[in-house]
C-alpha cells in the first residue's frame, strides 16, 4: 500500500519553515525519508522505527506517530540547498517482507 | 567510495530487444532492490531480494526478471523491451531488518533507459 504524501509541492523563501506529511492506511514497522535532487539518486535522511520517535539531522527533523500511522518531516529555517523532492518510504508491520513502498514525493523549492 | 554501482548509466533499446542491468554493492548488505521512477513520479518497486539466492516480486514486476547469484550483485533483465518500460531504474541496498536497523537504503546513481 503506497503511502500518501502531502502537500505535493511547497515554495518557500530562505529561512521559512515547512512540514511534509506521510500517511499510511496500514500499521507501519518503519518510516524513512529521502531527498532527491533533479537528475540524481535519492539520498537517505533518516529512519524512524518506534512510535513517538523523533530524530533530527541539522535543521531537518522527523516524527513518527504510530497510532495515526503517519510521519512528518520538519524543515526549519530552510536553506537553498534544501530544494528537491522529498520521499517517504514505509514498511508495513508484521509482514517481515523487508521491502518499502514510497510516496509520490513532495517537491520543495526554496527561493532567495 | 563504498556504495552501490549501476551499469550502464544510459541505454537506448529498440522494442523487442533484451538487456540486463547490473547492480553491485560493496557494503555487505543483505537486502537489494530494483525500483523504477517515471518522470515526476515516485519510486515503484519492481523486484527485491532479502539474501543471496532469493528474489521476490514487488509492485510492478511484469516484463522483468531478476537474479541474485552473489550477495553483492543484483541483476535486472528485460526480455522483450516495450516503450512502457522507458524509465529511470534505481538499484538500492540495505542491511535489512533487525535490532541494528538504523540505516535506510543506499541508492545507485540510476540507469536511464529509453525504449523506441
Amino acid at each position: 500500500q503506497q503511502p500518501v504524501q502531502s502537500p505535493q509541492a511547497v515554495i518557500l523563501r530562505e529561512g521559512e519553515d515547512a512540514v511534509i506529511n506521510c500517511s499510511s492506511s496500514k500499521a507501519l514497522y518503519s518510516v524513512h525519508w529521502y531527498r532527491q535532487k533533479h537528475g540524481e539518486a535519492p539520498v537517505f535522511l533518516m529512519i524512524l522505527l518506534k512510535g513517538g520517535e523523533q530524530k533530527g539531522h541539522d535543521k531537518i527533523s522527523a516524527s513518527f506517530n504510530e497510532k495515526k500511522q503517519q510521519s512528518s518531516l520538519y524543515l526549519t529555517a530552510s536553506q537553498l540547498s534544501y530544494s528537491g523532492t522529498y520521499f517517504c518510504g514505509t514498511e508495513i508491520k508484521n509482514t517481515n517482507a523487508g521491502k518499502s513502498t514510497f510516496g509520490d514525493g513532495t517537491t520543495l523549492t526554496v527561493k532567495p | 567510495n563504498a556504495g552501490v554501482t549501476q551499469t550502464p548509466k544510459f541505454r537506448v533499446l529498440k522494442t523487442g530487444q533484451s538487456m540486463t542491468l547490473l547492480c553491485a554493492q560493496d557494503m555487505n548488505h543483505e537486502y537489494m532492490y530494483w525500483y523504477r521512477q517515471d518522470p515526476g513520479m515516485g519510486l515503484r518497486l519492481i523486484h527485491y531480494s532479502v539474501g543471496e539466492g532469493t528474489t521476490a516480486k514487488g509492485e510492478v514486476p511484469d516484463g522483468y526478471n531478476v537474479s541474485r547469484l552473489k550477495k553483492q550483485n543484483f541483476l535486472l533483465g528485460l526480455e522483450s523491451a516495450a516503450p512502457s518500460q522507458t524509465s529511470v531504474y534505481f538499484c538500492a541496498s540495505s542491511p535489512g531488518q533487525g535490532p541494528f536497523y538504523n540505516y535506510g537504503y543506499t541508492f545507485g546513481s540510476g540507469t536511464r533507459l529509453t525504449v523506441v
